[in-house]
């Protein structure tokens, strides 16, 4: 039984198109999160969401926006892709956000060309 | 802004050697964890530190905490192959509760 479940694994796109990736955790975790893995494996936050909180990393920018339908679901949608998005996400969960180790997604590569 | 600062970045040892891996944090902070990620692969909890001085070992890997010196230890032990991969900690601080990751240390294992 797979934790948490990310689709696609993999996924390339033109640069300004729109795109999801999918999120789905079945560990009754009460918060999730998006990270960024850069191509020097450099990794950084950028939500973390619980059903009453969303946290937006700053340094986000406006056309990646997550979208929640219940609380096992964390999906990112990402508007107007550039060619600089391309990346590794990883979605991970929780069962309180950030006091327990966090368990990661698989991992899904995007790439924009 | 909390830094969070591993040393080294790269590590070529030999099979049989011991070596340590440094997690400094710049922000007060009782939460570490150390995760890792095999070339192409998620990442993987290895250890979560919640106490001043707490260690935890699993097979030939040992990771402590010092909250005072702000400082994380993994220590590996007569290193093997398969214990080739990425290695980050990352540290809650006590101020707010997002997870912040080091930059990784990337360990290679040569026979």
């Amino acid at each position: 039984d797979t934790a948490v479940s990310q689709t696609p694994k993999y996924l390339v796109t033109q640069m300004g198109n729109d795109k999801s990736i999918k999120c789905e955790q079945n560990l009754g975790h009460d918060t999730m999160y998006w990270y960024k893995q850069d191509s020097k494996k450099f990794l950084k936050i950028m939500f973390s969401y619980n059903n009453k909180e969303l946290i937006i990393n700053e340094t986000v920018p406006n056309r990646f926006s997550p979208k929640s339908p219940d609380k096992a679901h964390l999906n990112l949608h990402i508007n107007s892709l550039e060619l600089g998005d391309s990346a590794v996400y990883f979605c991970a969960s929780s069962p309180f956000r950030s006091y327990n180790e966090q368990f990661f997604g698989p991992g899904t590569r995007l790439t924009v060309l | 802004e909390l830094k969070v600062e591993q040393n080294p970045l790269f590590l070529s040892m030999q099979e049989g050697k011991n070596y340590t891996i440094y997690c400094n944090y710049s922000t007060t902070s009782d939460r570490l964890y150390w995760y890792r990620q095999d070339p192409g692969k998620s990442l993987e909890s290895l250890f979560v530190l919640l106490s001043n001085g707490a260690v935890k070992q699993e097979g030939r890997l040992m990771a402590s905490l010092d909250t005072k010196a702000r400082l994380s230890t993994l220590h590996i032990t007569a290193a093997v192959h398969d214990l080739s991969a990425t290695y980050f900690c990352a540290v809650v601080p006590y101020n707010n509760n997002d997870m912040r990751f080091g930059a990784g240390t990337r360990l290679t294992v040569k026979p």
